[in-house]
């Protein structure tokens, strides 16, 4: 299996800040890599697909970059709306598809 | 608006066969592909596998011998079986679209907790 493993697994910002949380993949997996956001009770929302492109009504402030084992997700201006935890999949052809632990994004 | 509502029972007993439905609406389950996932408490997301109508189906080796999803198109619904469960599958379980064969997840449901206990 493709390991995923993010860094770091909890983040303390204020609102306004910009944070980044990387990701990195156990082989190469190219680009095929995405984003999520999720709450507590809340479907998880797919922010970012592709490494590095939005999903459509995702607010700019969030961007993704990377490619083959190393992969950032970064938040501008961060929003009170954008505390949540963050996880990185890998949706190569190698099977299962896989997911990083998680990051959770705290108030400072 | 595309929306995904999982339902089942809360609570499987060890040994058994856990049983959930996804319920969409604002897409057809004739198309693209529907998927189940999970998260056990204070654990990851995992994956269990995703079916197309047409019957394509890719499934996490792990979990493949007990795991089995199938699709009603009368109702607009997919489900998950998962046979033998243990503790281990205490978790909420989630379903999901994926889009096309190599896409991401791109609608879920909130989310259903099950506990496998006696």
């Amino acid at each position: 299996d493709i390991q995923m493993t993010q860094s770091p697994s909890t983040l303390s910002a204020s609102v306004g800040d910009t944070v980044t949380i990387s990701c990195r993949a156990s082989q190469n997996i190219n680009a095929w890599l995405a984003w999520y956001q999720a709450k507590p009770g809340r479907a998880p929302k797919l922010l970012i697909h592709k490494a590095s492109s939005l999903e459509t009504g995702v607010p700019s402030r969030f961007s993704g970059s990377g490619s083959r084992t190393e992969f950032t997700l970064t938040i501008t201006s961060l929003q009170p709306d954008d505390f949540a935890t963050y996880y990185c999949q890998q949706y190569d052809d190698d099977f299962p598809y896989t997911f990083g632990q998680g990051t959770k994004l705290e108030i400072k | 608006q595309v929306q995904l509502q999982e339902s089942g029972p809360g609570l499987v007993k060890p040994s058994e066969t856990l049983s959930l439905t996804c319920t969409v609406s604002g897409a057809s389950v004739n198309k693209n592909y529907w998927c189940w996932l999970r998260q056990s408490p204070g654990k990851g997301l995992e994956w269990i596998g995703c079916l197309s109508n047409n019957g394509n189906s890719k499934n996490s080796p792990s979990l493949q011998s007990r795991a089995s999803i199938a699709i009603d198109t009368s109702k607009n619904q997919f489900s998950l079986s998962l046979s033998s469960v243990t503790a281990a599958d205490t978790a909420t379980y989630y379903c999901a679209r994926e889009f096309g064969y190599k896409d991401p997840f791109d609608v879920w449901g909130r989310g259903t907790m099950v506990t496998v206990s006696s």
